[in-house]
């Protein structure tokens, strides 16, 4: 069984400060997703990524997907309150349609 | 687009009745939708992925004759939880992969549907 550890596992700053989400794995993807939870609601597809190294960036949050295509990391510069939410990468394995999740960040900015 | 709809948001039902979920694709089809659990303040856990056309395949330790699924065409899934137990309380999310043009298993979410059993 494929895990997907993400730390922190809670996150509470200040708004403005800058933060980073790790989703770490011994197994290799071909592609990992990030998703943003709100409570009560699904899951909302942030982004992609599929190369090894690849950063994308989304207004104040960058994703680098790992040179092995096994970890990943969230970067929010200048943390909002609207960024508040549950934060989960998720893995693609070669060939298999399930995706696994990790174990969630929960983020808390705080006005 | 990519819009997943859910029905019910919530309900409540007595113990020993079953309960039937819907997931829909609104705006496109997917031969594969995906039936996850989520308990409080957790990640997601597959419960079973759904085929069009076909049977379910579930997940190791996921009843399959308590957790019923049905993916009957193109853009509907239903779950169905026969004989629902207070411990089957939780919160069901759906997703569907958008087959169309995307070389990679993006999968877009319902709202959920938070089943509180008596």
């Amino acid at each position: 069984t494929q895990l997907l550890e993400q730390s922190p596992q809670f996150l509470s700053i200040q708004e403005g400060e800058n933060l980073t989400v790790y989703c770490n794995s011994s197994s290799v993807f071909s592609s990992l997703q990030w998703y943003r939870q709100e409570p009560g609601e699904g899951p909302v597809l942030l982004v992609t990524v599929v190369t090894g190294g690849e950063v994308k960036k989304l207004k104040r949050l960058t994703f680098q997907f790992g040179d092995a295509r096994k970890d990943s990391s969230l970067h929010i510069t200048a943390a909002q309150p609207g960024d508040t939410g549950l934060y989960l990468c998720a893995g693609e394995d070669f060939g298999n349609e399930k995706l696994t999740f990790g174990t969630g960040t929960r983020l808390t900015i705080i006005p | 687009g990519a819009v997943v709809s859910q029905h019910p948001s919530w309900v409540i039902c007595k113990s020993g009745t079953s309960v039937k979920i819907e997931c829909r694709s609104l705006d496109f089809q997917a031969t594969t939708m995906f039936w996850y659990r989520q308990f409080p303040k957790q990640s997601l856990m597959l419960m079973a992925t759904s085929n069009e056309g076909s049977k379910a395949t579930y997940e190791q330790g996921v009843e399959k004759d308590k957790f019923l699924i049905n993916h009957a065409s193109l853009t509907l899934s239903t779950l169905t939880v026969t004989s629902a137990h207070p411990e089957d309380s939780s919160f069901y999310i759906c997703s569907a992969r958008d087959q169309a043009g995307v070389p990679y298993n993006e999968q877009f979410f319902g709202p959920g549907t938070r089943l509180t059993v008596l």
